[in-house]
Parts: structure tokens; sequence; C-alpha cells
């Protein structure tokens, strides 16, 4: 399974973009990236999934550069409502299932 | 369509006590796990479920038994309680590409 390193924590202000960096170095050839958003007493959500190049929805961008090596996630103008744990997961098409959950970037958004 | 459901809410055990967390879900997803939260942390894999009839351990299943005898329902057991399983246990079920988390039960055991 692909060990993921995140920075511990983030700051940042309201309107800014904030990218967060996950480096994931042993990835796999069938792995895909996924990253969940959590806020406090609730479960993690789904926010994004890539395998390579770039991904973009709604909510988030995703760069994923050609060695795979890690990905970044890019969040437009932030909100106080996006102060929330960021998680990176590696893993199979089927990612999830017996992937590790790291620690997770804590990301706190000051007006 | 309530996606996915846990309970109870909060529970508090003495140590040595058992009780069943329960955790449905109505998406009719084939794959099911149990997560726990300890404060600060990630979220470690209890057990998981591939289908109704099949399951397998995560990295912490020690203390823990399930079972899957629906799609619908994967509840999760402890045994005997220990005041180290005090804990946000989530359980999820997944599509082919996404995890569908539940709001979580928050247990104490004291």
């Amino acid at each position: 399974l692909a060990k993921t390193t995140q920075p511990i924590s983030m700051d940042s202000y309201e309107g800014q973009e904030v990218n967060i960096t996950c480096s994931h170095n042993n990835i796999a050839t069938n792995d895909y990236i996924t990253w969940y958003q959590q806020f406090p007493s609730q479960g993690p959500r789904f926010i994004i999934q890539g395998y390579k190049t770039k991904v973009t929805n709604e909510v988030a961008s995703l760069f994923i550069p050609a060695d795979r090596k890690s990905s970044t996630l890019s969040l437009p103008r932030v909100s106080l409502s996006d102060t929330a744990v960021y998680y990176c997961l590696v893993g199979g098409a089927l990612v999830g299932f017996k992937t590790i959950f790291g620690a997770g970037t804590r990301l706190f958004v000051k007006a | 369509n309530a996606g996915v459901t846990q309970t109870p809410k909060f529970q508090v055990l003495k140590t040595g006590q058992s009780m069943t967390l329960q955790c449905a879900q109505d998406m009719n997803h084939e794959y099911m796990s149990w997560y726990r939260q300890d404060p600060g942390m990630g979220l470690r894999l209890i057990h998981y479920s591939v289908g109704a009839g099949i399951t397998d351990q995560g990295e912490v299943p020690n203390g823990y038994n399930v079972s899957r005898s629906t799609t619908e329902d994967f509840p999760l057991r402890l045994l005997s309680a220990a005041p180290s399983q005090t804990s946000v246990y989530f359980c999820a079920s997944r599509s082919s590409d996404t995890q569908y988390f539940g709001p979580g039960t928050r247990l104490t055991v004291l």
C-alpha cells in the first residue's frame, strides 16, 4: 500500500487559493489518488479523484505530475467553511478498501 | 435516499460490556467498512465487507466482530469493551470510486 505524506497543518485567509501537496513516492501503476474532506464531528466526504494530469470539479482541482509521485489539491478562493482536515489517499481503482488514512492536513481559514 | 446511517450517535459503556454498533445503507453498495478515529488522528480500518456473507479484517480488528447477512446492514460488535476502544466509529459504503461515510458513533468506555 502506498504511503502518503502531507503537511500537518496550513493556514490561509478567505478568498485565497490553497494548494495542499501530498507525496506518494511508491505509488503503483494502477493506483488512483483520492482526496477527502472532514469537518469536526462528521465523517469524511469525497472531494476529487484522479489518475494523471489534471482533474477539476465544482469543488477543487487535482494536479498530478507525469511521474505521479506527488499530487496537489487546489481549493480556489477558500472561505471560512473550508476549514477542515483534508486527506490524501492512494490505492487501486477500488481505493478506500484497505487504504490507509494518514493524519491529514488541517486547513484553518481565517477571516 | 438516506445514504449511510449509524446508531446510536453516542454511547457510554463500562469495561467488559458488549454492544453492537449499527450501520445501514440504502444505496445497494456491495462494499462496506468500519473505521475508528481517535482524537487528532486519521481513520483506521477495522473490518470491511465486499458483499453479503463476506467479511475481512482491516488494520485494527482485535476486539471487534462483524457480520454481513444483508447488503444493507453491516453491524460492528464489541465483545468486551475496553477503555482503549474509546473512539469515534465511522461506517462507510462505496460505489466504484467513492466512499460515503455515516455520521459516526461516539463511544466512551469507562
